[in-house]
């Protein structure tokens, strides 16, 4: 199984700041990348596919790199709807596995 | 818009069996893979199981194979998972999730509200 390691677990910061987060896997998983968003309460949202495609109505603050088996997140400017927890999953081999989260918040 | 709406979650004893739904609307299922994903505040997300567009393939995560059987009936615009011999460990809440429609199950673009699923005696 690929396992997805993202770091930090926890993040503090203000509004404004340019935020970045790690996904690691433990094997190349090519590209076959995404990362979601979730809100307390509220299920996970698409935000990017492809390592670095965003979904349509994402704002272009959100930004995703990476190939092989390292990966970024980059919220360029962070807004107060950007609070919530992070999450990255490959989709490149079964079983399809995701990160355990990153949690931001102020 | 695409919507996907889950039904079925409830509390069950160990060793019980339970059947969700999801209804499909706002697009074509038929051309769809589809996703159950299950998250639990211990281990957050995880992958269960899809099933391709017309149903001839489907896939398991290990903890639930021999268990768990995800259908769908494109006619009724519905995807199923049946739960039998559940476990304190199944204990989530269950997610219908949106695959693509290419030959691979891709990434989850659209995901349901979520229906609770509890295991306990």
């Amino acid at each position: 199984d690929i396992q997805m390691t993202q770091s930090p677990s926890t993040l503090s910061a203000f509004v404004g700041d340019r935020v970045t987060i790690t996904c690691r896997a433990s094997q190349s998983i090519s590209r076959y990348l995404a990362w979601f968003q979730q809100r307390p309460g509220k299920a996970p949202k698409l935000l990017i596919y492809k390592t670095s495609t965003l979904e349509s109505g994402v704002p272009s603050r959100f930004s995703g790199s990476g190939s092989g088996t390292e990966f970024t997140l980059t919220i360029s400017s962070l807004q107060p709807d950007d609070f919530a927890t992070y999450y990255c999953q490959q989709y490149y081999s079964y079983p399809l596995t995701f990160g355990g989260g990153t949690k931001v918040e102020i | 818009e695409v919507q996907l709406v889950e039904s079925g979650g409830a509390l069950v004893q160990p060793g019980g069996s339970l059947r969700l739904s999801c209804a499909a609307s706002g697009f074509t299922l038929s051309t769809y893979w589809m996703t159950w994903v299950r998250q639990t505040p211990g281990k957050g997300l995880e992958w269960v199981a899809n099933t391709k567009q017309d149903g001839s393939a489907t896939y398991y995560v290990d903890s639930v194979k021999g268990r768990f059987t995800i259908s769908r009936d494109n006619a009724k615009n519905s995807l199923y998972l049946q739960m039998n011999s559940l476990r304190a460990e199944d204990t989530a809440v269950y997610y219908c999730v949106r695959g693509s429609n290419g030959n691979n199950v891709g990434y989850f673009d659209s995901w349901g509200q979520g229906t609770l699923v509890t295991v306990s005696s």
